[in-house]
This record gives structure tokens, C-alpha cells and sequence, in this order.
């Protein structure tokens, strides 16, 4: 009874790193996404995915990429760090975007960009 | 534009007062609308939903009712416990859209 998985769960960075922060949920959901969360801003969407080989830009997707090889699948990467992305990473997914479907949310990534 | 607003925090109330949370939205259609709550060191989880108009969601002891002609949907509860005490989120949807609207937050501190 997994969920939706997320790793690492805390991360710091150097400014100019790159790293990928994992995402996997094994309830067969087809949308998946990124949301990205700091004080007073709620949560942003980063980039989302409705399907395997699908993925659409959010509010926010400057700095990030993606990519949906599979279903199950949906890593984040941060190709150059910058102090901005300093931020609580959550991915969630459901098994719809629309059709009323809640989603179901990771624990979230602490990250960190000195 | 889709957005929601939430009434600013943080809330403090002591134990067994009766809370109101405000949730206001903007909506080009009809959305279904959602409260998840955060607990601390841990992601968003499902609260309530109501998918149309009059309809009231309810789950612990938390109710919120789908107004749509004052594009509302505040979260209730009548009896505050500590075990509430978390940040609350305000979000829609739509049935054949590809994005979540998710409000600012509100934190809730329930103190003995």
C-alpha cells in the first residue's frame, strides 16, 4: 500500500548542481505531478503528465524538466541548481486530473540550493 | 483565470471551539471543489470534496458546502481537537481539465 513515493526526502545542493528527485506511485494513475511549495505562495504547479510520453508545462517550469517513461514513473530534474528552487518538492498523482479524481501526494523533498 | 483564496493564518483556537475556515473561488465553469490538510512533515492528504452545487462534503467531523452562488466552500468543524492542529488547503478542479488550483494554506493550531 505504497502510495506515491518520493526520494530524497531531504537534499542540499550547491548552486550550478544537478539532480533528479524521484517519483513513483503504483496505483496505476494516469496523471502525475510536480508542485513546488514556499511560504506564503501555496503550492505551484511545476509540470505535469496525463499518460506515459505525455507531459505539459505548469505556472512554474523554468529550471525544471520531465520526463514519463512509464506509468508508474515520473522523475524531476534540476539541470543547473539555483537558490530560488530552494523549496518542499511534492509530486502527486490521480487517476485523473479531471474527472473528479483527489489527488495523492508524496511526503515531499526538502531542498536546499546554497 | 481559475484561482482560489483562502483567509489568511495563522489560526489558534483552544480545544472544543467551533472553527470556520474561508474559502472563496474564481472559476471559468463549474469545478469540483476539495479541502486537503497537511499535517506536519508530511504531504497533502484528501479531507472532503463535493462535485456540484448544494452538495456537502463531510469527513471528521469537518463539513464544507458547495455554495455556488457566492462561489464558496469554508471548511467547518464543531469541536476542534488537538490532533487538527495542521495547514488546510482550499482546491478545485474541473472534470475535463489537467490542473488542480490550490489556495495559500491556512494553519490551524488547536491548543489544550
Amino acid at each position: 500500500n505504497a502510495g506515491v513515493t518520493q526520494t530524497p526526502k531531504f537534499q542540499v545542493l550547491k548552486t550550478g548542481q544537478s539532480m533528479t528527485l524521484q517519483c513513483a506511485q503504483d496505483m496505476n494513475h494516469e496523471y502525475m505531478s510536480w508542485y513546488r511549495q514556499d511560504p506564503g505562495m501555496g503550492l505551484r504547479l511545476i509540470h505535469y503528465s496525463v499518460g506515459a510520453g505525455i507531459t505539459d508545462q505548469g505556472e512554474v517550469p523554468n529550471g525544471y524538466n520531465v520526463s514519463r517513461s512509464t506509468t508508474e514513473d515520473f522523475p524531476l530534474r534540476l539541470l543547473s541548481a539555483a537558490p530560488s528552487q530552494t523549496s518542499v518538492y511534492f509530486c502527486a498523482s490521480s487517476y485523473s486530473a479531471g474527472r473528479n479524481s483527489p489527488l495523492h501526494f508524496g511526503n515531499g523533498t526538502r531542498l536546499t540550493v546554497t | 483565470g481559475n484561482s482560489v483564496t483562502q483567509m489568511e493564518g495563522p489560526v489558534t483556537l483552544s480545544e472544543e471551539a467551533f472553527l470556520t475556515i474561508n474559502c472563496t473561488y474564481t472559476a471559468t465553469g463549474y469545478p469540483s471543489l476539495f479541502w486537503y490538510v497537511q499535517y506536519p512533515g508530511e504531504g497533502l492528504q484528501l479531507l472532503l470534496k463535493a462535485t456540484k452545487a448544494d452538495d456537502k462534503g463531510s469527513n471528521k467531523g469537518f463539513e464544507a458546502t458547495y455554495r455556488k452562488e457566492t462561489t464558496s466552500f469554508h471548511l467547518e468543524k464543531g469541536s476542534v481537537q488537538v490532533s487538527d492542529s495542521a495547514v488546510y488547503f482550499c482546491a478545485l478542479s474541473f472534470p475535463t481539465g489537467n490542473q488542480f488550483y490550490f489556495g495559500t494554506g491556512t494553519s490551524l493550531t488547536v491548543i489544550p
